[in-house]
C-alpha cells in the first residue's frame, strides 16, 4: 500500500538554527504534495504545496520545500526557525491514482522551538 | 478561513452508546472529508463524499457511517462507540479534490 514517512517523530531546536524534516513516499505514479502546520491547538493549515514545476516551492513564513522525485522525497527546510514555528508538521501526499482525490499523510514531526 | 464548523467540538460518551458529528461548511464545495487525528499516525482518511449522497470509505472505515444529504453538511456516525475511537475528529473539505484542503477546528471526542 502505498504510505507516506516522516522520520522525524519530534525536533527540538533553538531559536535561529535551520530546520529540515524529512518526508518520503511510496509510490511511483505522479504525485502532489503538501505540507500542513497545526499550532497548538489550532487546526491544519496549508504551509506550502507542489503541483508540478520547479521542485522546489516556497510557502508562507519564510518555509520553502523541494521535490526530488528520484528520491521520493520531499522535505520541508527553514533557514532560521523561530518560537512561534512550534507546531506539528505534517507532510502529505495526493496519489494520483485513485478516485477519491484522497490525501496520504505522514505520521507528523512535532517541532520545538526553544527561545 | 474557508467557512467550515465542526459540532460538536467536545464530547464524552460512553461505550456502546451512538455519537454523530456534524461538519457544515458555507464554500459549497464538492468534496469533504472526515479524517482522525492520533499521536504518531498523523491524519488517516475516515470516509469521504463527492457529492450529494455520494460517499466512499478510506483507510479507517470500520465502526463508522457517514451520509450527506446536502452540499454543505457531512455526518459521522460511530454507530457503537468503543475506546479505540477516542481520537480528534478533522472535516476538510475541498473543491478541486484534494488539491486544496481546508480542515475545520476538529472535535475531540472521549469514549469512556
Amino acid at each position: 500500500a502505498q504510505s507516506v514517512s516522516q522520520h522525524n517523530h519530534h525536533v527540538i531546536l533553538s531559536e535561529a538554527a535551520s530546520l529540515e524534516l524529512g518526508c518520503n513516499y511510496s509510490y511511483g505514479g505522479t504525485v502532489n504534495l503538501f505540507w500542513y502546520v497545526q499550532y497548538p491547538g489550532q487546526h491544519l493549515q496549508l504551509l506550502l504545496k507542489y503541483f508540478s514545476g520547479d521542485p522546489l516551492v516556497k510557502g508562507i513564513k519564510g518555509f520553502e520545500a523541494e521535490f526530488i522525485k528520484s528520491k521520493f522525497s520531499f522535505n520541508l527546510r527553514k533557514p532560521s526557525v523561530q518560537w512561534s514555528d512550534t507546531a506539528e508538521y505534517f507532510c502529505a501526499v495526493k496519489m494520483n491514482n485513485n478516485a477519491g482525490n484522497m490525501l496520504t499523510f505522514g505520521g507528523g514531526t512535532r517541532l520545538m522551538v526553544k527561545p | 478561513d474557508a467557512g467550515i464548523t465542526q459540532s460538536p467540538r467536545h464530547k464524552v460518551t460512553e461505550t456502546g452508546t451512538p455519537v454523530t458529528l456534524r461538519c457544515h461548511q458555507t464554500e459549497n464545495h464538492r468534496y469533504m472529508y472526515w479524517y482522525r487525528q492520533d499521536p504518531g499516525h498523523g491524519l488517516r482518511l475516515i470516509h469521504y463524499s463527492y457529492g450529494v449522497k455520494d460517499t466512499d470509505k478510506g483507510e479507517v472505515s470500520d465502526g463508522y457511517s457517514v451520509s450527506r444529504s446536502k452540499t454543505e453538511d457531512f455526518l459521522l456516525t460511530l454507530e457503537s462507540a468503543t475506546s479505540s475511537q477516542t481520537s480528534v475528529y478533522f472535516c476538510a473539505i475541498s473543491e478541486l479534490g484534494g488539491r486544496d484542503l481546508y480542515f475545520g477546528p476538529g472535535t475531540r471526542l472521549t469514549v469512556t
